[in-house]
């Protein structure tokens, strides 16, 4: 079965921290996204990657930084957490093959910023 | 800029009675358009796609949708709608012909479906 794979569900952190959200999928998939979830706004894209270490912006991309060193892993950063980032992330993955274009997403990770 | 609206925050229907849940599309050109569904605590699992070709499209667990063109909707539909079917479900698109490779969401639409 493939997987997209999230390595925390939760997570509490202290603000001013600096926080890494780890994700593997083991489709091969050439895309990888960050979205964050919030009641009543839907799924907002942070960053998203089209290969390695190619990153683009997404809608919001401030306070966040991106790391995807293999193919296979796209890290998320909060270079220091403040509580308007506690949300729900989920990560996702899709192929590039015509035809597909749809996504593959993690379980999510719901982070609290005390 | 491509986005999407899911005007009804949540839609109640009861067991066994037809349902459909709301979406309408901006973006340049021609779309792709997706439905995702997900349950409590979980991520979004796959439902169904619209890419090309027949503007009825059949996915999992019975759902269906229609691309309308003229009207940029896509609009999701069951028959006869089940307890489980309860969830919160989300629209998305992206452009085929331009920009980013990244879908954009609607806020979503809880369905609850009353026994």
């Amino acid at each position: 079965d493939v997987k997209v794979t999230q390595s925390s569900r939760y997570l509490v952190k202290r603000t001013g921290e600096k926080v890494f959200l780890e994700c593997v999928q083991d489709m091969d998939h050439e895309n990888m996204f960050w979205y964050r979830q919030d009641p009543g706004l839907g799924l907002r894209l942070i960053y998203f990657s089209y290969d390695v270490k190619m990153k683009e912006k997404g809608d919001i991309p401030e306070g966040y930084s991106v790391s995807r060193e293999k193919k296979e892993r796209f890290s998320l950063i909060l270079e220091s957490a403040s509580t308007n980032q506690t949300s729900m992330y989920l990560c996702a993955s899709s192929s590039t093959g015509v035809g597909n274009y749809g996504y593959t997403f993690g379980s999510g990770t719901r982070l609290t910023v005390v | 800029a491509q986005s999407v609206a899911q005007p009804e925050d949540q839609v109640n229907v009861a067991e066994g009675n037809p349902l459909t849940v709301k979406c309408t599309y901006s973006v340049s050109g021609n779309p792709y358009l997706f439905w995702y569904v997900q349950y409590p605590n979980r991520g979004l699992q796959f439902l169904l796609k619209y890419i090309t070709g027949d503007n009825l499209v059949k996915g999992s667990y019975g759902f269906e949708a229609e691309f309308n063109k003229s009207q940029t909707s896509f609009h999701l539909k069951k028959p006869s709608a089940l307890v489980s079917d309860s969830a919160l479900y989300f629209c998305a698109v992206r452009a085929r012909d331009t920009g980013r490779r990244a879908l954009t969401f609607g806020s979503g639409t809880r369905l609850q479906v009353q026994p």
